[in-house]
């Protein structure tokens, strides 16, 4: 969807380790999103991004942080990574200006910490 | 900041009958109402959405409701078939401009039974 591409799809680490995961986007879309999946909690935002350079934090930011130097890559980096990270990580993008326009979802990234 | 509670976590209805998902949401500013279905493994997908302006919106057998006084919204699926098994999450956003992530439901796991 949207031309999103997340990589790693997999990855297992150590807990300590430094780990960047990284979502690319061919739709020139200004907005996006990293979101985590957890069993009993649905999905919930981590960092947004709103253009180059523009991000802000979302409702689970502690321990993450992201950056976003051009329009098609957005990173989320755990500089050091802990068991309660273990997640399924979804970015997504929408276009538009304006807000009230769907976001569209990557495949995911499985991360275990262990 | 918003809370968006779903019911039921788990719905098992027969093949051919009709399905209802219901959520309910605390921020009055909230005005985009998205439905997403994600199977095993897979990305949430967009199945539709509301904004705050429409009461009613249908395409084809799925129509999504939304009662701004109440601050609750429903998606309704009806003559249910095998493929409709999924876990479905509700979402709200206050929109405009970049600050529009998406708080989510828990989730609702639609069994259709044979």
């Amino acid at each position: 969807d949207a031309g999103i591409t997340q990589s790693p799809r997999h990855k297992v680490t150590e807990t300590g380790t430094p780990v960047t995961l990284r979502c690319h986007q061919t739709e020139n879309h200004r907005y996006m999103y990293w979101y985590r999946q957890d069993p009993g909690h649905g999905l919930r935002l981590i960092h947004y991004s709103y253009g180059v350079k523009d991000t802000d934090k979302g409702e689970v930011s502690d321990g993450y942080s992201v950056s976003r130097s051009k329009t098609e890559d957005f990173l989320l980096t755990l500089e050091s990574a802990t068991s309660s990270q273990t997640s399924v990580y979804f970015c997504a993008t929408r276009g538009g200006v304006v807000g009230n326009q769907p976001q569209h979802f990557g495949d995911g990234t499985r991360l275990s910490i262990l | 900041g918003e809370n968006v509670e779903q019911h039921p976590s788990t719905l098992s209805v027969q093949e051919g009958d009709s399905a209802v998902i219901k959520c309910t949401y605390s921020d009055s500013a909230s005005n985009y109402f998205p439905w997403y279905k994600q199977e095993l493994g897979k990305r949430p997908q967009l199945i539709i959405d509301i904004r705050s302006n429409v009461g009613e919106k249908k395409d084809q057998r799925i129509a999504v409701t939304l009662n701004k006084t109440a601050k609750h919204f429903s998606l309704h699926i009806t003559e249910t078939q095998p493929e409709d098994s999924a876990v479905y999450f509700c979402a709200a956003s206050i929109g405009g401009g970049g600050a529009d992530g998406l708080t989510f439901g828990k989730g609702t796991h639609l069994i259709i039974q044979p």
